[in-house]
């Protein structure tokens, strides 16, 4: 079974602050990627890494920044949050088989 | 070159119904086509996906029909069901793709379904 992982689910924060989305997998994938997804809207690839200690930036220009230091964790970080930051944030893994596992999402609001 | 376009932006159904969901891509080096099923507050779901070497996949009440030559696929839901109301992504990429590409998928735009009873 898929097991992904983001924490928080939900986060809300001030203008200015930095913060980091959590994401873990169980299942051993090389390949991780965050997405990027307002309500009902259509997924923009932000980051992704193809292992450890590589990183590349997606489709879609982004202020976060990610790591990836152990097969299992890939957080996103952003040093000082904006309003235009605001928004669902899904981080996936994806296997051998080419299919991607999407973890629950943080949807965070930025006042 | 790497756009998945999808339509309708929306659907409602009746039980029962068949609603159609149809994509088409424009990158001819995309050979793995994926649909996902999102409910809200929750991460997207693979569904179903076809390569190009056949032109339907069947499984369970979903069906994906492809068209190489038109490079049109779509998502046929048989029998729809209240709980099949989701958010449904179609998607390209390929599939064991080295270098930068990386199997990155490209979704289209999404389409909301309500299935109503």
């Amino acid at each position: 079974e898929a097991d992904i992982y983001q924490t928080p689910r939900y986060l809300v924060i001030g203008t200015g602050k930095k913060i980091t989305l959590e994401c873990s997998q169980t299942m051993g994938h090389d390949k991780m990627y965050w997405y990027q997804q307002d309500p009902g809207m259509e997924l923009h690839l932000i980051h992704y890494s193809y292992g450890v200690n590589s990183t590349e930036k997606g489709d879609l220009s982004s202020e976060s920044t990610v790591s990836r230091i152990r097969t299992e964790h890939f957080p996103l970080t952003l040093e000082s949050a904006r309003p235009s930051h605001t928004s669902q944030y899904l981080c996936a893994s994806r296997g051998g088989n080419n299919e991607q596992f999407f973890g629950p999402g943080t949807r965070l609001t930025v006042l | 070159q790497q756009q998945v376009k999808q339509s309708p932006q929306s659907l409602i159904v009746q039980k029962g119904g068949i609603p159609i969901i149809n994509c088409a891509y424009e990158n001819t080096a995309f050979d793995y086509f994926p649909w996902y099923q999102q409910f809200p507050g929750k991460g997207p779901a693979l569904l179903i996906a076809i390569r190009p070497d056949v032109s339907e996949k069947k499984e369970g009440r979903f069906t994906i029909s492809f068209n190489k030559s038109a490079k049109q696929f779509s998502l046929h839901i048989m029998d729809s069901q209240p709980g099949d109301s989701a958010t449904y992504f179609c998607a390209a990429s390929r599939f064991n793709a080295g270098g930068t590409s990386y199997g990155k998928l490209t979704f289209g735009q999404g389409t909301i379904l309500t299935v109503h009873p």
